[in-house]
């Protein structure tokens, strides 16, 4: 069974740093591109940042483009996003998901999303 | 990046047929087969309903069609079921890695 589980979430000054992960199981790691999807409290989906399955490739939204940074250690099985300078407007649940499709060069959508981890900025 | 224009609600009664609409432009839903619908029931993580403007992935009702007229692609949901209320979001390609999703559409179910 595929598992996503996020962690690090918490509340957190604004102007200050936080890093989130997501533990993955259930599928060959290694193979699928992950992503950063949060959802302030009551709004939509926001695509926050993407890697590809070696790291080779990766993308920001310009919300959070060079505050930001996405990374993968699939050794561990784990994806991470280092949240720097963060703001208030960054408060949302911070979700990871998963490539539908292996390798590269098809987009096929996120198959699997994780339950989420609550990021709230405030003073 | 803008979000893609969804309306922010739609209703229909049961056995009845909605269709909700994703406005973009020509650099995402008008410049790629790389659409997607994703349905969201509250306090529950998107689930992922049609990817590449009408494909649905295995276990995803045959109730639930998709489709794309130039930048504006379409969500359908035929003989309308008390379980399909929930927010749907379509999203699309935009470039390497990178997404957008849409405004988001609140499904009612009379």
């Amino acid at each position: 069974e595929v598992q996503l589980v996020e962690s690090g979430g918490g509340l957190v000054q604004p102007g200050r740093s936080l890093r989130l992960s997501c533990g993955a199981s259930g599928f060959t790691f290694d193979d699928y591109a992950l992503h950063w999807v949060r959802q302030a409290p009551g709004k939509g989906l926001e695509w926050v940042a993407g890697i590809s399955w070696n790291s080779g490739n990766i993308a920001y939204a310009d919300s959070v483009k060079g505050r930001f940074t996405i990374s993968r250690d699939n050794t561990k099985k784990s994806l991470y996003l280092q949240m720097n300078s963060v703001r208030v407007e960054d408060t949302a649940l911070y979700y990871c998901a998963k490539d539908q499709a292996a390798g590269s060069g098809y987009y096929w959508g996120f198959d699997y999303w994780g339950q989420g981890t609550l990021v709230t900025v405030s003073s | 990046q803008s979000a893609l224009t969804q309306p922010a609600s739609v209703s229909g009664s049961p056995g009845q047929s909605i269709t909700i609409s994703c406005t973009g432009t020509s650099s995402d839903v008008g410049g790629y087969t790389y659409v997607y619908w994703y349905q969201q029931h509250p306090g529950k993580a998107p689930k992922l309903m049609i990817y590449d403007v009408s494909n649905r992935p295995s276990g995803v009702s045959n109730r639930f069609s998709g489709s794309k007229s130039g930048n504006t692609a379409s969500l359908t949901i035929s003989g309308l079921q008390a379980e399909d209320e929930a927010d749907y979001y379509c999203s699309s390609y935009v470039s390497s890695y990178s997404y957008v999703f849409g405004t988001g559409t609140k499904v009612t179910v009379l």
